[in-house]
């Protein structure tokens, strides 16, 4: 069974600076692997979304990789602003077919994260 | 932001009442999701729907029902609410249930909290 782990839980940096966020899975067959954003009392809100055959995404101060082999990847966010305060969600696209023909995501718990002005 | 609403937003019932969300989406994507998110957990699949009066089970499904009469609604009966469904239930919605690129992402509504007592 995937099981999809994010460290650190939580995360206080101040503003301006660069950061990391990790995700890993266990089992590293993946279809692809979707980084998202969850503000407070909201929905999800997808960021980026890496193909299997992929190693990166970017999307303006955002950048995803993929390691498949290491079942790892990481969301780099540059220049870190307040306005990033928010828990940062990864969720990978299993290879296992459900009865219905469709592939499921698994989640992690997520890393809150903090941005100090 | 995809057009995915859900109703209602919040709600405090009682145990063994029966209680149904819903969501509804603008989109016409063809497949659509429901989820709890509980801290310590994660968010974890209740059941979807692949297409009209086509719905399958998730990983978390027991004690839950779910409806699709038309493409825009996707309901979530809980026939005899327990205090361990509390919890916060999002929908989402996709093109597609298969691997691949931007066309089977997954997108969030703003979730409902239900309160169980």
């Amino acid at each position: 069974k995937q099981e999809v782990t994010q460290i650190p839980a939580a995360l206080s940096v101040p503003e301006g600076e660069n950061l990391v966020l990790n995700c890993s899975f266990t089992d590293s067959a993946i279809y692809n692997l979707q980084w998202f954003r969850q503000d407070p009392g909201k929905g999800l809100t997808s960021l980026l979304l890496i193909q299997s055959s992929q190693r990166e995404q970017t999307s303006g101060r955002l950048n995803a990789s993929l390691d498949k082999s290491s079942g790892r990847s990481t969301l780099y966010i540059a220049a870190s602003q307040p306005g990033d305060s928010a828990t940062y969600l990864c969720a990978v696209k299993n290879p296992q077919l459900t009865q219905a023909g469709s592939y499921q995501l698994t989640f992690g718990k997520g890393t809150k994260l903090s941005v100090i002005p | 932001d995809a057009g995915i609403t859900q109703s209602p937003r919040h709600k405090v019932t009682e145990t063994g009442t029966p209680v149904t969300l819903r969501c509804h989406q603008t989109e016409n994507h063809r497949y659509m999701y429901w989820y709890r998110q509980d801290p310590g957990h994660g968010l974890r699949l209740i059941h979807y729907s692949y297409g009209v009066k086509d719905t399958d089970k998730g990983e978390v499904s027991d004690g839950y029902s779910v409806s699709r009469s038309k493409t825009e609604d996707f309901l979530l009966t809980l026939e005899s609410a327990t205090s361990s469904q509390t919890s916060v239930y999002f929908c989402a919605i996709s093109e597609s249930g298969l691997a691949g690129g931007p066309l089977y992402e997954q997108y969030f509504g703003p979730g409902t909290r239900l309160t169980v007592t």
